[in-house]
């Protein structure tokens, strides 16, 4: 159980445009979702928490306009990155909570050119 | 502000080593604790967890950590290594219950030569 999912699991885009992740939590319900990201041979940076009907609460520093999330259902929470650049490419991982553990998503890897 | 410090960057060990990668946290409240593991190109997994109770906490695949803390400390240890541990390690800390942000230190990279 807890299994939390993906998609896509990598996605090239071109530069100005706009890239949208999904994350389903797959046989749980999950009212709080977090977004990370992990850049190469780094640790996870907590970009914001998804909360399920309302306004996602961004970490310092991560722009809430570039970086939209929208939590719509207790099992699925988006992250849309916009007029994403090539500095925005990197790892992006999802994690789903339940009770006091989160379940983490595989990841998905955005390259944009 | 709260911190996780894991003070091996990297680590290598041959089979049959024994192993213990340092992870110590900043803050001084209730904790919850946790040890993940991502092995190359795979996603977080999760080796154990602390919310309370016996602060010796057994894992999966002959993992295990200790919570001390006094020392604000949950090291993780391991008697005897396989190649298959060659992995990131990453100690995770949330507060207040447990329902708050994960923050995680920087990993250690454990390579294990056969």
């Amino acid at each position: 159980g807890a299994v939390v999912s993906q998609h896509p699991s990598w996605v090239i885009c071109k530069s100005g445009t706009s890239v949208k992740i999904e994350c389903r939590s797959l046989d749980f319900q999950a009212t709080t979702m977090f977004w990370y990201r992990q850049f190469p041979k780094q640790s996870l940076m907590l970009m914001a928490t998804s909360n399920e009907g309302s306004k996602a609460t961004y970490e310092q520093g991560v722009e809430k306009d570039k970086f939209l999330i929208n939590h719509a259902s207790l099992t699925l929470s988006t992250l849309t990155v916009t007029s994403a650049h090539p500095e925005d490419s990197s790892f992006y991982i999802c994690s789903a909570r339940m009770e006091r553990e989160q379940f983490f998503g595989p990841g998905t890897r955005l390259t944009v050119l | 502000a709260q911190s996780v410090s894991q003070h091996n960057h990297h680590v290598i060990l041959s089979e049959a080593a024994s192993l213990e990668l340092g992870c110590n946290y900043s803050y001084g409240g209730t904790v919850n604790l946790f040890w993940y593991v991502q092995y190359p190109g795979q996603h977080l997994q999760l080796l154990l967890k602390y919310f309370s109770g016996d602060p010796l906490v057994k894992g999966i695949k002959g993992f295990e950590a200790e919570f001390i803390k006094s020392k604000f400390s949950f090291n993780l240890r391991k008697p005897s290594v396989q190649w298959s541990d060659t992995a990131e390690y990453f100690c995770a800390v949330n507060r207040d219950g447990g329902y708050n942000k994960l923050i995680f230190g920087a990993g250690t990279r454990l390579a294990v030569h056969p």
